[in-house]
């Protein structure tokens, strides 16, 4: 199956620092990635949505100003956390639809802000 | 109302039991469904992918889709320690955008 590639698998960084999480698809041409955040024992929460070559959508409540979302090739989307706290620690996912419609997934960032 | 709904658990079952994992929606459009593992502090791995109604096997795995029930299910024979993991459902209509269940947490006992 499709393979996505997520980087780093986890952070820490100091309080008001910014940290960039990468996701490349592998094996095929990812038009779309979503981005999610997790907290312990939830489930998916859809932080945006971005489509290669346009801006992304950010749901209600998701500050785009703090979390830069790139979509600039079809193979790489990067998510960038910026000044970051404490409250932001959480674990993030990259998600991409292949041609069959199913969802793939990065391997996750935990992130921890101290 | 959640557009899915799935039994957060924990279920705790022994070794060898037959585990059966369920979904339910309100949405009449979805067409595709997905179920997910996931390991604690990974990110979901795809297990069964399903379009529309029907079953699909994949070794000791069955889904199954109840279309007219709006009504899912994940079965797992032979369950095995390794199985023990977050168990998520996963929908869409077009892959536009994809809704998850809450997912249900399994532990499988030696």
């Amino acid at each position: 199956g499709a393979v996505v590639s997520q980087h780093p698998s986890w952070v820490i960084c100091k309080s008001g620092t910014s940290v960039k999480i990468e996701c490349r698809s592998l094996d095929f041409q990812a038009t779309t990635m979503f981005w999610y955040r997790q907290f312990p024992k939830q489930s998916l929460m859809l932080m945006a949505t971005s489509n290669e070559g346009s801006k992304a959508t950010y749901e209600q409540g998701v500050e785009k100003d703090k979390f830069l979302i790139n979509h600039a090739s079809l193979t790489l989307s990067t998510l960038t956390v910026t000044s970051a706290h404490p409250e932001d620690s959480s674990f993030y996912i990259c998600s991409t639809p292949s041609m069959n419609t199913e969802a793939f997934f990065g391997q996750g960032t935990r992130l921890t802000v101290v | 109302q959640k557009e899915v709904e799935q039994d957060p658990g924990p279920l705790s079952v022994p070794e060898g039991a037959i585990v059966s994992l369920n979904c339910t929606y309100s949405n009449s459009a979805f067409q595709y469904f997905m179920w997910y593992r996931q390991y604690s502090r990974k990110g979901p791995e795809l297990l069964m992918y399903t379009y529309s109604s029907g079953n699909k096997e994949d070794g000791r795995f069955t889904a199954q889709v109840d279309k007219s029930s709006k009504y899912i299910s994940l079965f797992i024979r032979d369950s095995q320690p390794s199985d023990s993991a977050t168990y998520l459902c996963a929908m869409t209509n077009t892959g536009n955008q994809f809704y998850f269940g809450t997912g249900t947490s399994l532990t499988v006992i030696p």
